[in-house]
């Protein structure tokens, strides 16, 4: 267990609806990323937060959004869904920035099928 | 932008040794990770070099080669529960590094 957790676990929604994936780090963390990963394929980095902050953007689209609460933790936002979007999204967390070690810890994912 | 190489997949055996390469192009580099997912699982942290040379952690190790822009992994003593997925990581820019990830190396350990 790395203390990350991740709802809801699965999700299944239609094309053109909106879902929102939770994520609370670990205690203490203080950064979250957001990290896609489709079927048989690496993962894609997202976006990272920093203390509430936005502080690194990858290959997010515009159809979805990201958000750190005060309490730490973060929220993905995905809209307008197709059926390409369907994919384990993770969260990980860490200390600050990627750690002095390049440590992330990840929680568990939530399976999105969009049909 | 930045690319991570690595084969996308390698067969061994039961108590044999491993190698997973990892070639990266990337425009700030500030350390390679390696990293082990299992079918349906969530990625674990398995090694970290910032500096060249070989870091050795149990069974695994991993080398960087910061001139050849080139990493491995070596598992040593195959175990069927080393049967997974083996990433690396480019943790890159600077103040806040994000952590870039190749596409990854399926890893089958037969009996």
């Amino acid at each position: 267990d790395s203390g990350v957790t991740q709802t809801p676990k699965h999700l299944i929604t239609a094309t053109g609806q909106r879902v929102t994936l939770r994520c609370s780090p670990r205690s203490g963390d203080l950064s979250v990323y957001w990290y896609q990963q489709s079927l048989d394929q690496g993962l894609q980095f997202l976006i990272q937060y920093y203390n509430g902050e936005e502080r690194a953007k990858g290959n997010i689209l515009e159809r979805f959004s990201a958000q750190q609460f005060p309490d730490l933790h973060s929220e993905l936002n995905l809209s307008s869904l197709e059926l390409g979007d369907s994919a384990l999204y993770f969260c990980a967390s860490s200390v600050a920035g990627a750690s002095n070690t390049g440590e992330l810890f990840f929680g568990e994912g939530s399976r999105l099928t969009v049909l | 932008g930045q690319s991570l190489e690595q084969p996308s997949e390698v067969t061994a055996v039961e108590g044999a040794i491993v190698q997973i390469n990892c070639t990266y192009q990337t425009s700030g580099f500030y350390g390679l990770s390696w990293y082990q997912q299992h079918d349906g699982g969530a990625p674990t942290f398995l090694s970290y070099n910032g500096l060249d040379g070989l870091e050795e952690t149990g069974r695994f190790s991993s080398f960087l080669s910061r001139s050849d822009s080139y990493g491995y992994l070596l598992l040593q003593e195959l175990q069927m529960k080393d049967s997974a997925s083996y990433f690396c990581a480019v943790r890159e820019g600077q103040g806040f590094q994000k952590l870039v990830f190749g596409t990854g190396t399926r890893l089958l350990v037969s009996p």
